[in-house]
């Protein structure tokens, strides 16, 4: 019965390669999101999307590419992985996009960049 | 841009004592902020909120959060702590940028809770 779920769970690999993130829910909202969560902490908003369109890219690399097959899907496609990119990265979703809302959050994804 | 400060990024507390953890927010206008709370390996969940109405919100599980307005603050209060609440704590607030919600988040706090 998860509500927001992301796959894989962990993600090893090598710089330079090119890796993809899923995520899905199934509570019916209409607005997804992902953020990264540093070594420290610190969580960021990477990209916010709204009835499959993009609303919110807060001056992400192009070499994230966010894609929503559908309302209830928000993948995350990364190119030319960095050590940098070396985070946990979080998928969201809310219902309405106001200021408001609860975002729901999924169980994120480790991703080590070697 | 809004933006949130969490004093402590940890605090230790005794099991059954009392804890706060503090948050300021830069002033606005309209004032929407958050407590998530998140446990070892999980995602975040919301703790509660803060929207408008009574400036003092509870949780289920014996947490309550003050507005107060005039020193932009939104501390999280427990009268006495359990083992289950050690976990990472974030106060974030919420701003519409582009039609859309984003949230602002502190660095965060880590609550250890010491038996």
């Amino acid at each position: 019965d998860t509500a927001v779920s992301q796959t894989p769970k962990y993600l090893v690999t090598q710089m330079g390669n090119d890796k993809s993130i899923k995520c899905e829910q199934n509570l019916g909202h209409d607005t997804m999101y992902w953020y990264k969560q540093d070594s420290k902490k610190f969580l960021k908003i990477m990209f916010s999307y709204n009835n499959k369109e993009l609303i919110i890219n807060e001056t992400v690399p192009n070499r994230f590419s966010p894609k929503s097959p559908d309302k209830a899907h928000l993948n995350l496609h990364i190119n030319s992985l960095e050590l940098g990119d070396s985070a946990v990265y979080f998928c969201a979703s809310s219902q309405g996009s106001g200021p408001r809302n609860e975002q729901f959050f999924g169980p994120g994804t480790r991703l080590t960049v070697l | 841009a809004q933006s949130v400060t969490q004093l402590d990024s940890q605090v230790p507390v005794f099991e059954e004592a009392p804890v706060e953890l503090r948050c300021n927010y830069s002033s606005s206008v309209s004032v929407y902020l958050f407590w998530y709370v998140q446990y070892p390996n999980q995602g975040l969940q919301l703790l509660l909120k803060y929207l408008s109405g009574s400036t003092l919100v509870e949780s289920i599980n014996g947490f309550e959060a003050e507005f107060n307005k005039s020193q932009t603050s939104f501390h999280l209060r427990k009268p006495s702590v359990h083992i289950s609440d050690t976990a990472e704590y974030f106060c974030a607030v919420s701003e519409v940028i582009q039609g859309a919600q984003k949230l602002v988040f502190g660095q965060g706090t880590r609550l250890t809770i010491n038996p």
